[in-house]
Formats: C-alpha cells, sequence, structure tokens
C-alpha cells in the first residue's frame, strides 16, 4: 500500500543527546515536510524539501536538523540544542503544487 | 506575517446538532485553503478550497470560502459521536513553488451521545 511511514511511534531523549525520527514515502512525492504539534498551539512547520539534495527552513527550524539524499526519505534530527522537544511530530508529502498535503502517522518524543 | 485563526478553539454538542467552526486568514501570496481532521494520528484531508463562494460538500460535512472577506466555514450537520475530533484550518501559500502550509490553532470538537 502507498503511504507515509513515520517510525518510531514513541522516543525518549535524555539530556544532551540528538535523536533522528524516520520519514519514509512510496508515494513518488518530490515535497516533503516536517510539522511539530503541542497542544492548543495546531502545526508548525520546521523544514521543507521540494527536491533531492534540497530543504529550506520553516518558521521553527532552531535546534533542528534534516537531510535529504533520496526521493523517499526525509529524517528530522531533533538535536541537543533544542530545549523544549517535547511534542507530537508530523511528516508530510505532497504530489504537485496544486494537491493537499499528506500526512504520516507520526511520532510522540519525550524527555527523559 | 502569515496568519490563520480558527474560532471557537473548542465545542461541545450532542448527537443530531449542527456546527459551524469557523477560520480567518492575513497571508500573502494565497494558494487555497485546507480543511482537515485530526483523530489520535495523521491529519486526514477534507477539502481543499480555491475560488469564492463554491461550496465543497461531503456527506454531512459542506465548506466555502470567502476571499474577499478573508475566511472560511466548515459545517457539519447531525453531528454524530464519530465527528469528535480536531478540525485543522490551513492556508497553503505557494506562489510557484510547492509552497508550505499555515495552520490554525484547530478547534477541539466534542460530540456527546
Amino acid at each position: 500500500d502507498g503511504g507515509i511511514t513515520q517510525s518510531p511511534k514513541y522516543l525518549f531523549r535524555k539530556e544532551g543527546q540528538n535523536v533522528t525520527l524516520s520519514c519514509e514515502q512510496n508515494l513518488n512525492h518530490d515535497a516533503m515536510y516536517w510539522y511539530r504539534q503541542d497542544p492548543g498551539q495546531g502545526l508548525r512547520l520546521i523544514y521543507y524539501s521540494q527536491i533531492v539534495n534540497d530543504f529550506q527552513k520553516g518558521d521553527i527550524a532552531e535546534g533542528y536538523s534534516v537531510s535529504r539524499e533520496k526521493k523517499e526519505s526525509f529524517p528530522l534530527t531533533v538535536t541537543s540544542a533544542q530545549k523544549n522537544p517535547t511534542a507530537f511530530y508530523l511528516c508530510a508529502s505532497r504530489d504537485t503544487p496544486n494537491q493537499p498535503q499528506h500526512f504520516g502517522d507520526g511520532t510522540r518524543l519525550s524527555i527523559l | 506575517e502569515d496568519k490563520v485563526v480558527q474560532s471557537p478553539l473548542s465545542l461541545v454538542v450532542h448527537e443530531g446538532d449542527t456546527v459551524t467552526l469557523n477560520c480567518s486568514y492575513e497571508v500573502t501570496n494565497f494558494r487555497s485553503l485546507l480543511w482537515y481532521k485530526q483523530e489520535k494520528k495523521a491529519p486526514t484531508f477534507l477539502f481543499m478550497l480555491t475560488s469564492s463562494g463554491i461550496e465543497k460538500k461531503s456527506g454531512r460535512l459542506s465548506s466555502i470560502l470567502d476571499k474577499k472577506e478573508l475566511f472560511s466555514i466548515l459545517n457539519i450537520t447531525a453531528t454524530q459521536t464519530g465527528d469528535s475530533a480536531i478540525y485543522l484550518c490551513a492556508v497553503d501559500v505557494g506562489g510557484t513553488s510547492y509552497g508550505k502550509l499555515t495552520f490554525g490553532q484547530g478547534t477541539i470538537l466534542t460530540v456527546h451521545p
């Protein structure tokens, strides 16, 4: 089945540790996105990529990094510089600029 | 700065009621407005609106856009407990590129039996 797979579903981070969230899609979509969701704040854009080997910062990129070495994969690293990483992280992709974004099931990150 | 505001932030109704959710926006480079429903995990797509005054319908849900007054509404008639969810409004600010979505805070809808 075609879709967007995020892993793991739950992740715990220790102080000073970097963690990487996986996002894989088999929809052959060019554009991929990472969002953060906090209670009562909707979704906020972290990074997005429109093509392999290219990506742009969103509204809250500080403390995060990404790579886009393959079309189907867009991993997000939450670095130790992100002081408040506890949130629900959602990955999305879209086929063309006139199509809606579709989302994965998310990763819930917590601090130990 | 692009801004999307939803109201109300939360709403509690009983089965059979009709609800109207609101979304207003101030953005540069508007391309479309989208509505999503989020239950436990992934937001699922409901509607994409690009033109003013044209209602989109799917079963008991409908939505319309007013590009002059910069708002949209989502109506749900004869609500059911399965409609309980967060409803998210987003505006696609695209230009000629793939663009990005700016989301509102969401409306939490609770439908009691």
